[in-house]
């Protein structure tokens, strides 16, 4: 089975510009989620997407926003980037949304803001 | 509202040794643990999970945490390392719709 996979693995951007993550998930599942990671630190939860849906958010500013499509892929935008935004985006998937379920990760997309 | 703390950012062991990496936690709700390996330049690995039942949970690579609901922990343990479980080590728990709570981590390096 394929696992998850996420595009690009790097990227460097500006501040104040836009940027779009990418992800797939793996096979079977229905859910998303998408994390960040800044350097030498845990991962911080951004938002959830179920059937399309948003259905849970972390304690990120709307600039953060996302999208999940109907074969279950997804996208992290992120506008008007600050430098603060540079870490480790990680998604992940699960079969479904709920608490018990395990989360698969992808490797991530390093974003760098300079 | 829940939240994770990982007591030693850094623990060196000898190869073959035993470790325990610690972890607290605090939730207000039903909590649901994990601990999870992150290799370099890669993303999270589910190690183990605690969602019920036996407090003893094992996991993947030899593995097993204790859960605790008295002195709110999930101590991660293994009784012999190898040089391939050098990684970044990460409790988080999950008590709703909010995702997953991560602490700051863990490295585990081992040292031949």
């Amino acid at each position: 089975e394929t696992g998850v996979t996420q595009s690009p693995t790097h990227l460097i951007k500006t501040r104040g510009q836009q940027v779009t993550l990418r992800c797939s998930s793996q096979s079977g599942h229905n859910t998303v989620s998408w994390y960040q990671q800044a350097l030498g630190q845990g991962p911080q939860f951004i938002f959830q997407y179920y059937r399309e849906e948003e259905n849970g958010r972390g304690n990120f500013p709307p600039r953060f926003s996302g999208l999940q499509f109907p074969n279950y892929s997804s996208e992290l935008n992120v506008n008007a980037l600050e430098l603060d935004d540079s870490a480790l985006y990680l998604c992940a998937s699960s079969l479904d949304p709920s608490v018990i379920g395990t989360l698969h990760f992808g490797n991530g997309t390093r974003l760098t803001v300079t | 509202a829940q939240s994770v703390t990982q007591l030693d950012s850094q623990v060196p062991v000898f190869e073959e040794a035993p470790v325990e990496l610690r972890c607290n936690y605090s939730s207000s709700v039903s909590v649901y643990l994990f601990w999870y390996v992150q290799y370099p330049n890669q993303g999270l690995q589910l190690l183990l999970k605690y969602l019920s039942g036996s407090t003893l949970v094992k996991g993947i690579n030899g593995f097993e945490a204790e859960f605790n609901k008295s002195q709110t922990s999930f101590h991660l343990r293994k009784p012999s390392v190898h040089i391939s479980d050098t990684a970044e080590y990460f409790c988080a728990v999950r008590g709703g719709a909010d995702g997953l709570t991560f602490g700051k981590g863990t490295h585990l390096i081992i040292q031949p």
